[in-house]
């Protein structure tokens, strides 16, 4: 199975300031025939379920606010949030869906206000 | 507007057995393939289960095959988890999923359920 690794475990952030996250595959998740990357990822807000804000690595789901940001290719990705929110605060998780069926998860990132 | 509810989760003993329920509604459910996620207490997601759009292809984490089915009913806009032989790790909020693509397994999920807890205890 690939395994997916992320950074950092937590991280606490001042309202309006940016927060990165990192997410590594621990094999290509580059599909060359289609040039695309099988990494999304999800929001999870304390007691809610997880909800998709990217998916093909930097494609946003739609509604999603623009400040958040999804980019890398192969085996580094990163989520961006420019000037966090209050709203924002939540679990983040990174899914690759190129080894299909065993799909894997990143283990999460929890965001919080500085 | 999508719409997925689960529903069967409760208190189980170790070797027992339970049926899940996810009802859908807001799109065409037979054109999405589904699947189950789930997630221990305080812990990540995982993939449990997942099922094509008429229910054709099934598939399974390592971890449960062979004591979990999954299963679909599209004229009752349906999936089921049917869990036998359930273990203390099987403890866990299970997510009912719906695919984002139209018509074939993409594997990345657009649409959750708010859940519903299973706990395997003693």
């Amino acid at each position: 199975d690939i395994v997916m690794t992320q950074s950092p475990d937590s991280l606490a952030v001042s309202l309006g300031e940016r927060a990165t996250i990192n997410c590594k595959s621990s094999q290509s998740i580059l599909y060359s025939p289609n040039n695309k990357n099988y990494l999304a990822w999800y929001q999870q807000k304390p007691g809610q379920p997880p909800k998709l804000l990217f998916y093909w690595a930097s494609t946003r789901e739609s509604g999603v606010p623009d400040r958040f940001s999804g980019s890398g290719s192969g085996t580094d990705f990163t989520l961006t949030i420019n000037s966090l929110q209050a709203e924002d605060v939540a679990v983040y998780y990174c899914q690759q869906y190129f080894s299909t069926p065993q799909v894997t998860f990143g283990p999460g990132t929890k965001v919080e206000i500085k | 507007e999508v719409q997925l509810a689960e529903s069967g989760g409760d208190l189980v003993q170790p070797g027992g057995s339970l049926r899940l329920s996810c009802s859908a509604s807001g799109f065409t459910f037979s054109n999405y393939a589904m699947y189950w996620v789930r997630q221990g207490p305080g812990k990540g997601l995982e993939y449990v289960s997942g099922i094509s759009t008429h229910g054709g292809s099934t598939y399974y984490a390592d971890s449960v095959r062979g004591r979990f089915t999954i299963s679909r009913d599209n004229s009752k806009n349906a999936l089921y988890l049917e869990m036998s032989s359930l273990r203390t790790e099987d403890t866990a909020v299970y997510y009912c999923v719906k695919d984002r693509i139209l018509f074939t397994s993409g594997w990345c999920y657009d649409h959750w359920g708010q859940g519903t807890p299973v706990t395997v205890s003693s």
